[in-house]
């Protein structure tokens, strides 16, 4: 049974700082790996999608990164923003059972 | 493209009562998946539909919950009788297809159950 796992559960850092989460999976047969945001009360927003023949992706200030076979992938932050304030999930997507697993998230806040 | 639509955002019902949510999907993505997100955790996978077939729901409490999704578009999940443990976010999403297809999420409903 796959089980994800995120580190730490919570993060609190000044602005401008570069940050990196991380997150651990058990099973290394997955399809892919996404990170999202969530804003409280708010739905998911997908921030980045790995590929499990990805190594990994970025999109503006975030990079992710996926290391299949030891079952970990991080979320890199550059230069933290107070909007960047929000709860962080990892989810891989298995190749067994098909469905999204999520990790608990990493609360993030960034103060100004 | 619209994105992912969900009614109603917010229900507050007593327990044993009987509640409904709607999705609507983005245009042309054939699977739909129901999650429920309990306060401080993950969201939890319901149930997953391909086109209007059930592909996955061994974790919906079938005693108490119900989905359908006729005619392949929009969905609806009930629950009857509610339960105080049901208090939740509930999430829908689609993809294009399963397998390594991305998932795409609705703003979820909160329910409150009293």
């Amino acid at each position: 049974k796959q089980e994800v796992t995120q580190i730490p559960a919570a993060l609190s850092v000044p602005e401008g700082e570069n940050l990196v989460l991380n997150c651990s999976f058990t099973d290394s047969a997955i399809y892919n790996l996404q990170w999202f945001r969530q804003d409280p009360g708010k739905g998911l927003t997908s921030l980045l999608l790995i590929q499990s023949s990805q190594r990994e992706q970025t999109s503006g200030r975030l990079n992710a990164s996926l290391d299949k076979s030891s079952g970990r992938s991080t979320l890199y932050i550059a230069a933290s923003q107070p909007g960047d304030s929000a709860t962080y999930l990892c989810a891989v997507k298995d190749t067994g059972f098909q469905k999204l697993v999520f990790g608990t998230g990493t609360r993030l806040l960034v103060s100004p | 493209e619209a994105g992912v639509a969900q009614s109603p955002r917010y229900k507050i019902i007593e327990k044993r009562q009987s509640v409904a949510f709607w999705c609507n999907p983005i245009s042309g993505h054939a699977t739909l998946y129901w999650y429920q997100q309990i306060l401080g955790q993950g969201p939890k996978l319901l149930i997953q539909f391909q086109n209007n077939g059930v592909v996955d729901d061994s974790q919906l409490p079938k005693d108490r919950f119900s989905a359908e999704r006729l005619k392949g578009v929009d969905s609806t999940l009930k629950i009857q009788p509610a339960k105080l443990e049901d208090s939740a976010v509930y999430l829908c999403a689609s993809s294009f297809g399963t397998g390594g297809w991305e998932q795409y999420f609705g703003p979820g409903t909160r329910l409150t159950v009293t």
